[in-house]
């Protein structure tokens, strides 16, 4: 099963830009790209997913590799209910997902 | 809709000791999952269930058994209980393939084995 790297955290200012990045080198053609994050003593939560394109929705956008062999995640104006650890998911068969340790994310106001 | 919940939100036990995790969902999805947590870390997906009566394992299924009765409830069974097995256990649920699969997962239930 293909996995993934990000750093361990990141650090921002409240309301600039924060890219995430993960490396994904193993992915397959099917995996599709997926983001959770995790808010401190909660179940993870969807953000965004991708495949080939780049995304975006309400919460952020996703830029995906020419190669797919890595994608970021991009939060356009952090604030600071967006502190949170931050998964990059490869969606495997039967939809499951393997996670990494993901980036713990800190705003700073 | 209630979403994902899981019960009890906490508990404590001694080794050697078994219970039983419970998680329902109200989405109708047929897709169901647990993951453990231990700190610091990623989840880890312990069984995965695809349908009432199919399930199977994970990546770490050792020291756990599930069941799959009804397409609602997926309760996950630790039978003797470990200081190994101290973590924070998640339930999901998705419905099937296609590109956009969302799993929602459950509050947790913090189990802690001394």
């Amino acid at each position: 099963d293909a996995k993934t790297t990000q750093p361990n955290s990141m650090e921002s200012n409240e309301e600039e830009p924060v890219h995430l990045p993960c490396n994904h080198s193993t992915i397959s053609g099917t995996d599709y790209i997926h983001w959770y994050r995790q808010l401190p003593s909660q179940g993870p939560e969807y953000v965004i997913h991708g495949l080939t394109s780049n995304v975006n929705n309400r919460m952020a956008s996703l830029a995906i590799a020419e190669d797919r062999k890595s994608s970021t995640l991009i939060l356009h104006r952090a604030t600071l209910r967006d502190a949170a650890v931050y998964y990059c998911i490869l969606r495997g068969n039967f939809n499951k997902f393997y996670f990494g340790s993901g980036t713990k994310l800190n705003v700073k106001p | 809709n209630a979403g994902v919940t899981q019960t009890p939100k906490f508990r404590i036990l001694k080794i050697g000791q078994s219970m039983t995790l419970q998680c329902t969902q109200d989405m109708n999805h047929n897709y169901m999952y647990w993951y453990r947590q231990d700190p610091g870390m990623g989840l880890k997906l312990i069984y995965y269930s695809v349908g009432a009566g199919i399930t199977d394992k994970g990546e770490v299924p050792n020291g756990y058994n599930v069941s799959r009765s009804t397409t609602e409830d997926f309760p996950l069974r630790l039978e003797l209980a470990a200081p190994s097995q101290t973590s924070v256990y998640f339930c999901a649920s998705s419905s099937e393939s296609g590109s956009y699969n969302e799993q929602f997962f459950g509050p947790g239930t913090r189990l802690t084995v001394l």
